[in-house]
C-alpha cells in the first residue's frame, strides 16, 4: 500500500487567485494522478503527472488552468490558477503502486467564493 | 473515450439482504475493473478488482463479477451490514495504468438496521 498525504486538506479562496495543492508519498511511485470530485459527484481524472516531463492531461483540462509539477518519485503539486466559483471542488491525488492498485489522498476541499 | 455506466444511482437494502450494482463499460481494450467505496468526508478506497482474464473474484462477502463479452462488471454484497452503506464507484482502465481510469457516477447504498 502507499501512504499518501495532501495539503492544505481545505480552503477558501476568492475568485481570481490561484492555490496549489501539494501531494506527497511514502514511498517512490511511477505514476500519479490528479482528480477532481466536484459535491456530490464522481471522480474525473485531470491530468497524470509526469515524473521529469510535462503532465499528460484529458480532454477539457488544460495546463494553464491546472499546471503540475512532478519534481521526484514521491511528490507532485497541482495548481489551480485563475480560480472561479465553478473551480469548488475536492481535489484528490492518487498513485498506482507495482501492484498495479490505485491509493487516493484524502484530498484537499476547495471553496472558491 | 471509454464510458463507464453505473446503476442504479441508489439503493436501499436491509440489513441482511443482498445488495447488487451493475456498471456497463464501451472500450473493449479495458481490462481493470475496480470498485471503491467512499464514506461520507472520505477519500475512495479499494475494495475488490477484477481484470479481463477472470471472470469472478470473491473477497468474503464482496464478490465482483465480469462478461467481456457483455461489457458488464458486477458488485455482489452479501450479509448487508449498516457499515457498508456508503457510495460505491465502479471503474475501468487499460493497459497497465490503473490509475488512469474512467469512473461511474457512484451508487449510494444504505443498508437499514
Amino acid at each position: 500500500s502507499a501512504v499518501i498525504s495532501q495539503k492544505p486538506s481545505r480552503d477558501i479562496c476568492q475568485r481570481g487567485t490561484s492555490l496549489t495543492i501539494q501531494c506527497q508519498v511514502d514511498s517512490q511511485v511511477t505514476m500519479m494522478f490528479w482528480y477532481r470530485q466536484q459535491p456530490g459527484q464522481s471522480l474525473t481524472l485531470i491530468a497524470t503527472a509526469n515524473q521529469g516531463s510535462e503532465a499528460t492531461y484529458e480532454s477539457g483540462f488544460v495546463i494553464d488552468k491546472f499546471p503540475i509539477s512532478r519534481p521526484n518519485l514521491t511528490f507532485s503539486t497541482l495548481t489551480v490558477s485563475n480560480m472561479s466559483p465553478e473551480d469548488s471542488s475536492i481535489y484528490l491525488c492518487s498513485v498506482e503502486t507495482v501492484g498495479e492498485t490505485q491509493y487516493f489522498g484524502p484530498g484537499t476541499r476547495l471553496l472558491v467564493l | 473515450g471509454e464510458n463507464v455506466e453505473q446503476h442504479p444511482s441508489t439503493l436501499s437494502v436491509q440489513e441482511g439482504d443482498s445488495a447488487v450494482i451493475k456498471c456497463t463499460y464501451s472500450d473493449s481494450a479495458s481490462n481493470y475493473f475496480p470498485w471503491y467505496k467512499q464514506e461520507l468526508g472520505k477519500r475512495p478506497q479499494l475494495i475488490i478488482d477484477i481484470r479481463s482474464n477472470v471472470g469472478e473474484k470473491k473477497d468474503q462477502r464482496i464478490a465482483v463479477t465480469l462478461n467481456k463479452t457483455a461489457k458488464h462488471f458486477s458488485l455482489h454484497i452479501t450479509e448487508t451490514q449498516p457499515e457498508d452503506s456508503a457510495v460505491y464507484f465502479c471503474a475501468a482502465s487499460k493497459g497497465t495504468n490503473a490509475g488512469k481510469s474512467t469512473f461511474g457516477d457512484g451508487t449510494t447504498l444504505t443498508v437499514k438496521p
